[in-house]
């Protein structure tokens, strides 16, 4: 597809368990960045992938939460042990290196802890 | 690191009026602001952005201004309309990392 695609789009889980949120970013796109939404609120930046270099992990919130992205392509983030807190949208975004421009969005994967 | 404030939080207008949202940012080396636009339950979209050798930009009926010297930049909407209400976020980049200001609700009221 065109655009960033972010799967699955809702995911309710019970406390305790693992989750796995899943970001396909524009083809040939080299950045790719995962954010966190809560209700109303603004983008929690969480980490952050450039090519080949080592992810900015500065955001993340918790040891809980982890992400990789596999050949400089898809991106997994995984949260382990979710609490009610980590209840939220989780949006993933692209951007391409060559020169400076947009992040593009996916439409997000709705987290409810419950 | 780079911090980008961003003012109001939240924003009414008449229809028909102009709206101003206003941002500032702390590290000289930032190079590229973006202004997205979030509609309720959607993702953020990239309306306009502006380059820091620019320093207006204009598309129809969304402008923005950038002051270097100040450092700060602005997201003008002229003749606005129900449509144009959401939220919308400003950034400032350095190289491909991003920093997004806290939002700011606009609502046009019909």
């Amino acid at each position: 597809g065109a655009g960033v695609s972010q799967s699955p789009s809702n995911k309710v889980t019970e406390k305790g368990k693992d989750v796995e949120l899943r970001c396909d970013p524009i083809s040939g796109h080299t950045a790719l960045y995962w954010y966190r939404q809560s209700l109303g609120q603004g983008l929690e930046f969480l980490i952050y992938f450039q090519g080949n270099s080592a992810p900015d992990k500065s955001g993340l919130p918790s040891d809980r939460f982890s992400a990789e992205r596999t050949g400089g392509s898809v991106s997994t983030l995984t949260i382990q042990r979710t609490q009610q807190e980590d209840s939220a949208v989780y949006l993933c975004a692209s951007s391409s290196r060559t020169g400076p421009s947009g992040a593009f969005f996916g439409q997000g994967t709705r987290l409810t802890v419950v | 690191g780079e911090n980008v404030e961003q003012h109001p939080s939240t924003l009414s207008v008449q229809e028909g009026d102009s709206a101003v949202i206003k941002c500032t940012y702390s590290d000289s080396a930032s190079n590229y602001f973006p202004w997205y636009k979030q509609e309720l339950g959607k993702r953020p979209q990239l309306i306009i952005d502006i380059r820091s050798n620019v320093g207006e930009k204009k598309d129809q009926r969304i402008a923005v201004t950038l002051n270097k010297t100040a450092k700060h930049f602005s997201l003008h909407i002229t003749e606005t309309q129900p449509e144009d209400s959401a939220v919308y976020f400003c950034a400032a980049s350095i190289g491909n990392q991003f920093y997004f200001g806290t939002g700011t609700s606009l609502t046009v009221i019909p």
